[in-house]
Formats: structure tokens, C-alpha cells, sequence
């Protein structure tokens, strides 16, 4: 089975700019969740999805968004970038289903100048 | 905010020896996982223990909580080096619904 996979892996972009991320859970997988990673922070939760609804959300501003499509892929957008943004972004997958544990991908690594 | 506070941030051991990590953590939970990541690589997941479970094994890695002290402890037998990455426990429900709150990580290094 194919794991998570995140794109792109890098991405730099400019403060006030937008960005989309991408992430394709493994198959059979309807729960996708992201999360924000900072060495001063650590991991963060940012978004819950599930069969296309959003379950749950961090303690994030609006400019986070995401959405589930019906293939239970994922998208996360941020819009009107601070350079506090950079980040490591996970892309985790579950079954959905309680006690399940995620399953990550290696992630999208955003600067913002 | 952070729930798990693992403990030592960093530990440097030879290969062969033991390595203990430490969590702690603030509120009730229905479960506590142990992941393990590689530098700027994406979190893999090691073991996840039931909040009525006590004790938990999978190969090398032996798992133990008690809810009483809101603690757990992993413990890496025989390490090698390539288990040298930061190890996180994180506490929720699991499955993706409300989130798993992640400690800072204890990054372990393994000296051949």
C-alpha cells in the first residue's frame, strides 16, 4: 500500500502571498488531519477531516483552511502568509475510526520571505 | 497547547544500551502513542496503549503507563543507530477526531 504523500515537498513564498498543500491519505483512509510543525511550537494540530466534513479544528486563525474532496484527498490552504507561518506541514491518515493511530507523510516545508 | 512533556529533551547513549523516555501529561486521556521521527522526515507511528492498559511490547520498544502519575515511559532495548531520531508521545482519542496533542520530543542519539 502506498503511504501519505505530500506535495510539494518545498515550497517559498512571500509574506502576504497564499498557498495550497496538497495530500493524498492512503487508500481506504477517510480521515485526514494536518498538522503544523515549529521548533519553538512543536506539533501543532491544525484540521480534521472526515468523509469530506471537517471533525475538528486547532486553535488557528482563519486565514487555515482546508477541504476533503470525495476521494478523501486533501487540501490546505493559508492565505495572507507571515513570515510565522514557516513551517513544517504533516498530512496524517486514519481509518477514522477510535484508537486508530495516524499515519503521516514526510511533509511540505514552507518558507516564507 | 502542549499536553505531553517528554523528558530528557536529548539523550545520547552507545549503541547496544538501553534508552528510557519519559512523558508526562495534564489531563485524562482515552489513549497515549509513541511516534518516532527522523530528521525532517514525517512522524512514524511506534505503539499506541489503552488508558486501561498498563504495559504494552512490540519488538524492541516496551511501553508503560500509569494513569495515577499521568505518566508513560518507552523504553528502547538493544538500540541501534538508526534509532537515532526524536521520539514524541502524543495523548487523544485517536483516529483523527479532536486532534493528538504532541510533547516537544526527547531526540535520542545513538553513538556507534
Amino acid at each position: 500500500k502506498a503511504g501519505v504523500t505530500q506535495t510539494p515537498r518545498y515550497l517559498i513564498k512571500t509574506r502576504g502571498q497564499q498557498v495550497t498543500l496538497s495530500c493524498s491519505p492512503i487508500s481506504g483512509h477517510r480521515s485526514v488531519s494536518w498538522y503544523q510543525q515549529t521548533p519553538g511550537q512543536g506539533l501543532q494540530f491544525l484540521f480534521e477531516y472526515f468523509s469530506e466534513t471537517q471533525r475538528n479544528k486547532g486553535n488557528f486563525p482563519g486565514r487555515f483552511s482546508g477541504r476533503q474532496f470525495s476521494n478523501s484527498r486533501s487540501e490546505m490552504n493559508v492565505s495572507t502568509l507571515e513570515l510565522g507561518d514557516s513551517a513544517l506541514y504533516l498530512c496524517a491518515s486514519s481509518p477514522g475510526t477510535y484508537n486508530s493511530p495516524l499515519h503521516f507523510g514526510n511533509g511540505t516545508r514552507l518558507t516564507v520571505t | 497547547s502542549q499536553q505531553g512533556e517528554e523528558d530528557p529533551q536529548a539523550l545520547s547513549i552507545q549503541e547496544g544500551e538501553n534508552a528510557t523516555m519519559n512523558c508526562s501529561y495534564k489531563t485524562s486521556i482515552n489513549n497515549l502513542q509513541w511516534y518516532r521521527q527522523n530528521s525532517g522526515r514525517g512522524l512514524v507511528h511506534l505503539i499506541l496503549i489503552r488508558s486501561n492498559e498498563r504495559e504494552k511490547h512490540s519488538g524492541r520498544l516496551r511501553v508503560t503507563l500509569d494513569t495515577s502519575k499521568k505518566s508513560s515511559s518507552l523504553l528502547i532495548t538493544a538500540s541501534r543507530a538508526a534509532d537515532t531520531a526524536s521520539y514524541f508521545c502524543a495523548t487523544g482519542p485517536g483516529g483523527g477526531a479532536d486532534g493528538l496533542t504532541f510533547g516537544k520530543g526527547t531526540h535520542l542519539i545513538i553513538q556507534p
